[in-house]
C-alpha cells in the first residue's frame, strides 16, 4: 500500500516562498501509471487542484497559480516538491499531496495533509 | 474551467436511509467523474471512479451513476460511519476541479 507524507514549514511570512515535500513510501514514484499531485483546501472550503508531475518531470499546473508555482520530482529519493512564491494570506490552506491514476484521473492515495499558515 | 455543482449542499438522514447526491458538470465530461468521502480533519478518500466503478475496499452500499453532465452517488442504507462530506471531481480536462461537497448529517 503506497503512503504519502507531506513535510515542510507550517508558517510562512507574506511575500515569501512556500515549500513542501511529499515523500512516497511503499511504491516507486517511477511507476508510469500515475501522476503525483498537489491539492489544497482553504479552511472550511472546497478542494483546489494545484498541479502535478510525472516521473519523467513533465508538469501540469493550474493556470490560476501557474506564474508562482514550481513542482519538481526527485526519483532517487521517491519525493516530489511544491514551491509557491510571493504568498499571501489567501494561500493559507491545508496542502495535500496525492497520487493520480493516469487512466481515470482519480486521486486514489492521499497524504494526511499539512496546514500552512501565511502570516507575519 | 469546468464547474462542478453538487446538490444538496447538506442533508439530514437516519441510519438505514437511502441517500442520493447529485453532481452536475458545466460541460460534458463523459465518465471522468470521481467521488470522495471526507471526514473532519482527514484527507479525502476515493469511493468511486469513472462515474460508477467502486474503488477496492469500499462497501457495496455505495454506488455511482450517470455520464455526460449529470451524475449521482447513492448510499443504499446509511451506516453510522457514512456521516461525512461527499465530493465529486472531474478528470476530463485540466484544471481538474471539485464540487463544494455535500455534507450528510445525522437526523
Amino acid at each position: 500500500q503506497v503512503q504519502l507524507q507531506e513535510s515542510g514549514p507550517g508558517l510562512v511570512k507574506p511575500s515569501q516562498t512556500l515549500s513542501l515535500t511529499c515523500t512516497v513510501s511503499g511504491g516507486s514514484i517511477r511507476n508510469g501509471d500515475y501522476y503525483w499531485s498537489w491539492i489544497r483546501q482553504h479552511p472550511g472550503k472546497g478542494l483546489e487542484w494545484i498541479g502535478n508531475i510525472y516521473y519523467s518531470g513533465g508538469t501540469y499546473y493550474n493556470p490560476s497559480l501557474d506564474s508562482r508555482l514550481t513542482i519538481s520530482i526527485e526519483t532517487s529519493k521517491n519525493q516530489f516538491s511544491l514551491k509557491l512564491t510571493s504568498v499571501t494570506a489567501a494561500d493559507t490552506a491545508v496542502y495535500y499531496c496525492a497520487r493520480v491514476e493516469k487512466k481515470e484521473i482519480d486521486f486514489d492515495q492521499w497524504g494526511r495533509g499539512t496546514l500552512v499558515t501565511v502570516s507575519s | 474551467d469546468i464547474q462542478m455543482t453538487q446538490s444538496p449542499s447538506s442533508l439530514s438522514a437516519s441510519v438505514g436511509d437511502r441517500v442520493t447526491i447529485t453532481c452536475r458538470a458545466s460541460q460534458r465530461i463523459n465518465s471522468f467523474l470521481n467521488w470522495y468521502q471526507q471526514k473532519p480533519g482527514k484527507a479525502p478518500k476515493l469511493l468511486i471512479y469513472a462515474a460508477s466503478t467502486l474503488q477496492s475496499g469500499v462497501p457495496s452500499r455505495f454506488s455511482g451513476g450517470g455520464s455526460g453532465t449529470d451524475f449521482t452517488l447513492t448510499i443504499s442504507s446509511l451506516q453510522p460511519e457514512d456521516f461525512a462530506t461527499y465530493i465529486c471531481q472531474q478528470g476530463y480536462r485540466t484544471p481538474w476541479t471539485f464540487g463544494l461537497g455535500t455534507t450528510v448529517e445525522i437526523k
